[in-house]
């Protein structure tokens, strides 16, 4: 499985956009890029996957680099219930978890 | 859908006793999964099922840990017996396919497990 890197933790203001940011250097050209989030006392959920193409949902966007070594996780106006662990996971084999971004929203 | 729901959300024991945790995936998922998460390691993957077949235990922390499913809806993780360490939130995770080819995953909400 792909090694990722993220930041410890990040902070933003309510109704801001936020940017967060993951670096695979070591993915495979058929790893899926994935990201969870785990709430508060709460199991992961999915937030959005992709490959090669940029995504959009309901909840975020994912913007892949044109090299796939990098990912960017968009949340355009953060609430105070995205406050949230976000996992960024290069799938490809188990869908290993690292330690995440804890993102904090202020009011 | 009532998603992956698992049992008991909270379990309290001393040292030595048999654990038995439960999780019941989401109707139709083939894959099923087990996960532990300590603030220490974070969320360690320790078994998962394809099928009912276990395909790959090699997160199961010793012999002590087993997992069974013995049919679609339903699989035990039980501990026997279990030691402090083992005081963990324990996550059950279904998909409808391979999560690596793109499947999303739905966890449950967890067991959390104090072994005194």
């Amino acid at each position: 499985d792909a090694k990722t890197t993220q930041p410890n933790s990040m902070e933003s203001n309510e109704e801001e956009p936020v940017h967060l940011p993951c670096n695979h250097s070591t993915i495979s050209g058929t790893d899926y890029i994935h990201w969870y989030r785990q709430l508060p006392s709460q199991g992961p959920e999915y937030v959005i996957h992709g490959l090669t193409s940029n995504v959009n949902n309901r909840m975020a966007s994912l913007a892949i680099a044109e090299d796939r070594k990098s990912s960017t996780l968009i949340l355009h106006r953060a609430t105070l219930r995205d406050a949230a662990v976000y996992y960024c996971i290069p799938g490809g084999g188990k869908l290993i978890f690292g330690q995440g971004t804890e993102l904090s929203v202020k009011p | 859908d009532a998603g992956v729901i698992q049992s008991p959300r909270h379990e309290v024991t001393e040292m030595g006793q048999e654990v038995t945790l439960r999780c019941k995936p989401i109707s139709g998922h083939d894959y099923l999964f087990w996960y532990r998460q300590t603030m220490m390691r974070g969320l360690e993957l320790l078994i998962y099922f394809n099928n009912n077949v276990p395909i790959d235990d090699s997160g199961m922390p010793e012999d002590r840990f087993s997992a069974k499913m013995p049919n679609a809806s339903f699989s035990t993780l039980k501990i026997q017996p279990s030691e402090p360490r083992d005081s963990a939130v324990y996550f059950c995770a279904s998909s409808l396919s391979k999560p690596w080819s793109g499947a999303r995953k739905t966890f449950g909400a967890g067991s959390r497990l104090t072994v005194l």
